[in-house]
């Protein structure tokens, strides 16, 4: 299994860009990156998924290193409610049609005024 | 939009009782999951099921056991609740052959 590794907390201004890193160097080749948050008191979200080509959606871009060792979620223009935990995750395929998503301790972002 | 939905937002038991955590979803999604998570643990996965009627241990089976009599129900059952089984417990579904789980508001379950 590919582990993640992810600062523990960043802050950044309302207004701003906030850029999440994350390690995953024993990433294999057919492994995806994923991207969840909770927010306080609530369920993990889905944001994002990548394998290798940089990604963007409505929420967020994923963009990741050519060697896949590591990615960078961006929030374009954080606001108060992007307060979370972010969590990155390496897919890890289980038996059956199911996969297990390994969650990590992820990164609690603070947007401030 | 996907919608997945748990029995109840806080539960109060004590230890012994057997306690029923319902999950549904609205998506006929195929995979549903149940995961707890801890303080500094983060989420670890309880059981899963891919089918009606098939069910998958996770990481942390021990002491739980599950039901899946119907696609989109996935029920958690605590036999003999214990107070280390004070946790927060999430409910998850997704699409056969897709990665992306959506997951349920969560149900903060104590223990006393």
């Amino acid at each position: 299994d590919a582990k993640t590794t992810q600062p523990p907390s960043m802050d950044c201004a309302e207004g701003r860009a906030a850029n999440l890193p994350c390690n995953h160097s024993t990433i294999s080749g057919n492994e995806y990156v994923y991207w969840y948050r909770q927010i306080h008191s609530q369920g993990p979200q889905y944001i994002i998924h990548g394998l290798k080509n940089n990604e963007t959606n409505e929420m967020a871009s994923l963009i990741i290193t050519e060697d896949r060792k590591s990615s960078t979620l961006i929030l374009p223009h954080a606001t108060l409610r992007d307060t979370a935990v972010y969590y990155c995750i390496v897919r890890v395929r289980s038996v059956g049609t199911a996969s297990k998503l390994t969650f990590g301790t992820g990164t609690r972002l603070q947007v401030t005024l | 939009d996907v919608k997945v939905t748990q029995s109840s937002r806080y539960l109060v038991k004590r230890t012994g009782e057997k306690v029923f955590l319902e999950c549904v979803q609205d998506m006929d999604h195929e995979n549903m999951f149940w995961y707890r998570q801890d303080p500094g643990l983060g989420l670890r996965l309880i059981y899963f099921s891919y089918d009606v009627k098939m069910k998958e241990k996770g990481d942390i089976p021990e002491g739980y056991s599950v039901s899946r009599e119907k696609k989109e129900r996935f029920s958690l059952i605590l036999e003999s609740a214990s107070t280390n089984q004070t946790s927060m417990y999430l409910c998850a579904s997704s699409l056969k052959g897709r990665e992306t789980q959506y997951f349920g508001p969560g149900t903060r379950l104590l223990v006393l």
